[in-house]
């Protein structure tokens, strides 16, 4: 079963700008995890936050987390066209524990 | 961060058939392993997760005579899909997690075409 869910399903934005992604959830968590995927590829990871984390940052990428509301957003700045992909949250439960994805959010990002 | 290896990246086959798929860690020795399928436009679905010498964990409504999974060492698990019929035609994925990280690292992925 799914367990996070993306919003928006899809964003377009202009080369430059920021873009952000937001991701709910339903039961509690240990991890929250955000990959993207281009088309017909595999995924990539990007960035974890833990349970105990409320933000975290990686280059362009900047994640928060909001226990109280089970919800994460990602945001990617400065946007590039390379940029442009699909993007899940996933969610995991301890160290040994499967990961659930969300339904996914497609990031255009025009030149 | 780990590396994985997936092959084939695209397969065809003709309804009847089996097709399998292979999932290698190349540096890193994985006892667990994920294989996941997903369906155009939509989310990845975890069908089971392959435990190295030991029988895979399927979820629930995935079929284990349908979808063959072998990890017979810590660095190869294969998922065969058995008298594959269009209906099997889709992406699978597998993911290993890294040692002291929670992060996957997924291969690239096979495109199945059930013909």
């Amino acid at each position: 079963s799914q367990q996070g869910e993306e919003d928006p399903q899809a964003l377009s934005i202009q080369e430059g700008e920021n873009a952000t992604m937001n991701c709910s959830y339903k039961t509690s968590i240990n991890n929250l995890q955000w990959y993207r995927q281009n088309s017909g590829r595999g995924l990539v990871h990007l960035i974890l936050i833990r349970s105990n984390e409320r933000e975290k940052h990686s280059g362009r990428l900047r994640v928060t987390l909001d226990t109280s509301k089970k919800s994460s957003s990602l945001l990617i700045t400065a946007s590039r066209a390379a940029d442009t992909a699909s993007y899940f949250c996933a969610t995991g439960t301890g160290a040994n524990s499967k990961l659930t994805f969300g339904k996914g959010i497609t990031l255009s990002v025009r030149p | 961060g780990a590396v994985v290896s997936q092959h084939p990246s695209r397969v065809i086959c003709k309804s009847g058939t089996s097709v399998k798929i292979e999932c290698r860690s190349l540096d890193f020795q994985a006892t667990t392993m994920f294989w996941y399928r997903q369906f155009p436009k939509k989310s990845l679905m975890l069908m089971a997760t392959s435990n190295e010498g030991s029988k895979a964990t399927y979820e629930q409504g995935v079929e284990k005579d349908k979808f063959l999974i072998n990890h017979a060492s810590l660095t190869l698990s294969t998922l065969t899909v058995t008298s594959a019929h269009p209906e099997d035609s889709s992406f699978y994925i597998c993911g290993i997690r890294g040692r002291g990280n929670y992060g996957y690292t997924f291969g690239s992925g096979t495109r199945l075409t059930v013909v």
